[in-house]
């Protein structure tokens, strides 16, 4: 138990389907991550929520919309993806502007078709 | 600007073998920090450790050792008498007093063969 938990573990859409990713922790963190895995790349900071504030947006496409309801809660939803969005989600939490202490979930495995 | 640059793609070793997985980093904080990471193939990211930029003390915890070295801006990473669980990819990643997050290398595959 990491006590980051993502959900699905697994995903499969569509290019013309809407999904949301969910990502939860109960660390007690106060900052929460979302980065994107794809083959042969480093991982890719898409966004940064700090005191359930976006304080970062990597450039990222419109079709990856985050959420942050609360500190303990982050959401990616998905709407109208391309094949080369497939990757793996990480999501991560951890004390804002603290270099200490990042958890990361064990991901979303994302396929576009 | 902050860099992570983990030149070697892919590692294979025969068990037994020691490994050195290098890093090197380029920032222009003062104040930093850098984390080694290793991803087996479940995904998850787990936390191997964490070091300040004042502090070039290496350090041992069992087979796994890192060395810091500020004057090459490296923090190598080396694993002793390797074992087949040891398969991962390893990631080095840096986050500094002006950033919000880490910023990874493009990571290590390393593999241990019996």
């Amino acid at each position: 138990e990491t006590g980051v938990t993502q959900t699905p573990r697994h995903l499969v859409m569509g290019m013309t389907n809407k999904k949301s990713l969910k990502c939860e922790q109960h660390l007690g963190h106060n900052a929460m991550y979302w980065y994107k895995q794809s083959a042969k790349k480093p991982l890719e900071l898409m966004f940064v929520y700090s005191l359930e504030e976006r304080v970062e947006n990597n450039s990222v496409p419109s079709r990856f919309s985050p959420e942050c309801p609360n500190s303990s809660h982050l959401f990616l939803h998905l709407h109208t993806l391309q094949p080369e969005d497939s990757a793996l989600y990480l999501c991560a939490s951890s004390q804002a502007r603290q270099a200490n202490g990042y958890t990361f979930g064990s991901g979303t495995r994302l396929t576009v078709v | 600007a902050q860099k992570v640059t983990q030149a070697q793609t892919e590692i294979s070793v025969v068990e037994k073998e020691d490994v050195t997985l290098d890093c090197v980093y380029e920032t222009r904080d003062t104040t930093y920090y850098l984390f080694w990471y290793k991803q087996p193939p479940s995904g998850e990211l787990v936390f191997l450790i964490r070091r300040n930029s004042f502090d070039e003390q290496n350090e041992i915890s069992g087979r796994y050792s890192w060395n810091f070295q500020k004057s090459t801006s490296s923090f190598n990473f080396t694993i002793t008498a390797s074992q087949v669980v040891d398969s991962a990819v390893y990631f080095c990643a840096l986050i500094s007093n002006s950033g919000y997050a880490l910023n990874f290398g493009k990571g290590t595959s390393l593999l241990v063969t019996p």
